[in-house]
């Protein structure tokens, strides 16, 4: 069976670092990009990025770009967000989901998800 | 800045069919995005209706079906049940691996 298998819930301070996890089992996990997406509470789907597990080609959103660092470890089939100073608004769900994806025509296809990540920042 | 618009809310009798859109506040939704539509329940992880603009994700029942009409792609409920009742997500390919989500529809089935 195809799964991603997020980490726990986390609960973390403003200004504390934070990286959370993503391990894929069932398939090849270099033949497929990791993609991230944040939803805040009560709020849409927002995408962060990608990763390629393969050679850690990574896209950021152009609103994540600077905010976070993704990351892939291969030999463990496991793909990372981390954030090096957190802030009240990273408050959130995020969810890893598998990507088929032709990068010259833009073709994708996410068809596997996580269960999500609970993230949440207070004082 | 794209944005990719949904309706926010639709409501739908049950067995009947309902269609939802995802347009762009600028120009037209054309096949080269490689639209996707998900379904998420409260507390749930999103999951895969269609991808490539018109392709049923496996395990997805035939009355989920997508479309492009006219300027933006549109996915249809046919004989709507009770347990659709869910959030509805677009997101396109903008390109540079640059993905946009809509902003979800919110759809009642009663």
């Amino acid at each position: 069976e195809v799964q991603l298998v997020q980490s726990g819930a986390e609960v973390k301070k403003p200004g504390e670092s934070l990286k959370i996890s993503c391990k894929g089992s069932g398939y090849s996990f270099t033949r497929y990009w990791i993609g991230w997406v944040r939803q805040m509470p009560g709020k849409g789907l927002e995408w962060m990025g990608i990763i390629h597990p393969g050679d850690s080609d990574t896209r950021y959103s152009r609103s994540f770009q600077g905010q976070v660092t993704m990351t892939a470890d291969k030999s463990i089939s496991t793909a990372y967000v981390q954030w090096s100073s957190l802030k009240a608004s990273d408050t959130g769900m995020y969810f890893c989901a598998r990507i088929e994806m032709a990068p010259i025509t833009g073709y994708f296809n996410m068809d596997v998800w996580g269960k999500g990540t609970t993230v949440i920042v207070s004082s | 800045q794209t944005v990719v618009t949904q309706e926010p809310a639709f409501s739908v009798s049950p067995g009947g069919t309902v269609t939802l859109t995802c347009g762009l506040s600028s120009g037209s939704v054309a096949t080269s995005y490689y639209t996707s539509w998900f379904q998420q329940t409260p507390g749930q992880a999103p999951r895969a209706l269609i991808y490539n603009t018109y392709t049923r994700s496996s395990g997805v029942p035939d009355r989920f079906s997508a479309s492009i009409l006219g300027n933006k792609a549109a996915l249809t409920i046919t004989g709507a049940q009770a347990d659709d009742e869910s959030d509805y997500y677009c997101v396109l390919n903008m390109g540079s691996g640059n993905w946009v989500f809509g902003g979800g529809t919110k759809l009642t089935v009663l």
